[in-house]
């Protein structure tokens, strides 16, 4: 069975500094998709950002951007320019191409954006 | 409707009572999901419907949890005989059945109190 591990429970950044979050998983599928969700005390999961495996191109949108190593399967998020809107909870999730249609999700890490 | 609407919001219950809680997915989303997301923990898939049936019902816990989506809608997640265990949020997702990125599209969830 797939697992998705966040080591670091919570973070702090201040405002306009750059976080890397770190995720690793485990699988022995060659294709699956990884997303990092961002949820907010309203409890809406939000997606922030998605990756392919068979694409090498790490995926960026706009302030978000990851690093995607697929061999040492990490899969880490970048955030530039923090902003207090940022402060969240972040999750990241696994997902089979085939097969099962549920996302695996890790437990989660608590970011503060300091003023 | 332009959302996952989800309702209650909260649901305070005794132990031992029986608990419904519903999901409106987006309009024209085929697939449903049910996650379970406990204190300090990551989001559990539940369940998982195509239409109106059932694809993937593995992450039930036990026979106390019962989901139905009658007419391929509206989804009711039904707790029987309610243990304090079952306190967490519970959360609804939903998205297209074409174009499948993998991307959910979540509601604010119902917590659940069991007392």
């Amino acid at each position: 069975a797939q697992t998705v591990t966040q080591s670091q429970p919570e973070m702090s950044v201040q405002e306009a500094e750059t976080v890397t979050l770190s995720c690793t998983y485990d699988t022995s599928e060659s294709d699956y998709y990884l997303f990092w969700y961002k949820q907010p005390p309203s409890r809406q999961m939000i997606l922030v950002i998605r990756q392919e495996a068979y694409k090498q191109q790490n995926a960026t949108e706009n302030r978000f951007s990851v690093n995607f190593q697929k061999a040492a399967k990490s899969f880490s998020l970048k955030i530039s320019d923090s902003q207090l809107g940022d402060a969240a909870m972040y999750f990241c999730a696994y997902r089979s191409t085939s097969g099962s249609e549920k996302l695996v999700f890790g437990k989660g890490m608590k970011l503060t954006v300091n003023p | 409707g332009a959302g996952v609407s989800q309702t209650p919001s909260n649901k305070v219950t005794e132990k031992g009572k029986y608990v419904e809680l519903r999901c409106d997915p987006i309009s024209g989303h085929t697939a449903l999901y049910w996650y379970r997301q406990s204190l300090g923990q990551g989001p559990e898939f539940l369940i998982y419907f195509q239409g109106t049936g059932a694809a993937d019902d593995s992450g039930l816990p036990n026979d106390r949890f019962f989901a139905v989506r009658p007419e391929g809608s509206v989804s009711t997640l039904k707790i029987q005989r309610t243990e304090r265990g079952d306190s967490a949020v519970y959360l609804c997702a939903s998205r297209p059945g074409t174009g499948n990125t993998g991307e959910l599209f979540f509601g604010e969830g119902s917590r659940l109190t069991v007392l």
